[in-house]
């Protein structure tokens, strides 16, 4: 298995641009999470997914985050619009019947 | 709710010294707890994880961490360091056991010197 596939690496991208991060989870997995990770607040959950249904969306920082997962073999994760204090390093992960999640290698994002 | 307290924000050892990360968790019930590693740039690995079976664990790398429940810790240890070993290292706590949601501690950079 090819683990969790989070797309793209690294983005660059100027404020107020909309921001798209992508993640194909492991095939089968029933969950799915995105994690935030910034030097000031470590590691935070903004949301997960269970078979596909938000279930807690109570770390995503504002109305300008939003996270979709159409299919269970795919999750988008929009900024609209970005901030510089948005860059950070964001990370997908995905896990089965409550076992522990396996990361994806995460997408560093810089807001200029 | 639940916890966890990584009590060093930093550990330097020498090479082929023994490691000591701490971590003391806060739980109403019998958590599962994990520990993660993360070496520069890359993303979050397992190392371990308990989840109520024996109480010393052993993981990958040569890592074990024991779970107390009388002093509400779970120590990550190594016997002797190799400069590979350099990374962030995260203790983790899972709220509940049907979801794999993860609440993790600030993390511990481990330095090992030659």
């Amino acid at each position: 298995d090819a683990g969790v596939i989070q797309s793209p690496r690294h983005e660059v991208t100027e404020m107020g641009q909309e921001v798209t991060l992508r993640c194909k989870p492991i095939s089968g997995h029933n969950s799915l999470f995105w994690y935030r990770q910034t030097m000031m607040r470590g590691l935070e959950l903004l949301i997960y997914f269970n078979n596909n249904v938000p279930i807690d969306d109570s770390g995503m920082p504002e109305d300008r985050f939003s996270a979709k997962m159409p299919n269970a073999s795919f999750s988008t994760l929009k900024i609209q619009p970005s901030e510089p204090r948005d860059s950070a390093v964001y990370f997908c992960a995905s896990s089965l019947g409550g076992r522990q999640p396996f990361f994806g290698q995460g997408t560093r994002l810089t807001v200029v | 709710a639940q916890s966890v307290t990584q009590l060093d924000s930093h550990v330097s050892v020498s090479e082929g010294t023994p490691v000591l990360l701490r971590c003391n968790y806060s739980s109403s019930y019998s958590p599962s707890l994990f520990w993660y590693v993360q070496h520069p740039n890359k993303g979050l690995q397992l190392l371990l994880k308990y989840t109520s079976a024996a109480t010393l664990v052993k993981g990958i790398n040569g890592f074990e961490a024991e779970f107390k429940k009388s002093e509400t810790s779970f120590h990550l240890t190594k016997p002797s360091a190799h400069m590979s070993d350099a990374a962030e290292y995260f203790c983790v706590v899972s709220p509940s056991s049907n979801t794999g949601k993860l609440i993790f501690g600030q993390g511990t950079t481990l330095q090992v010197k030659p």
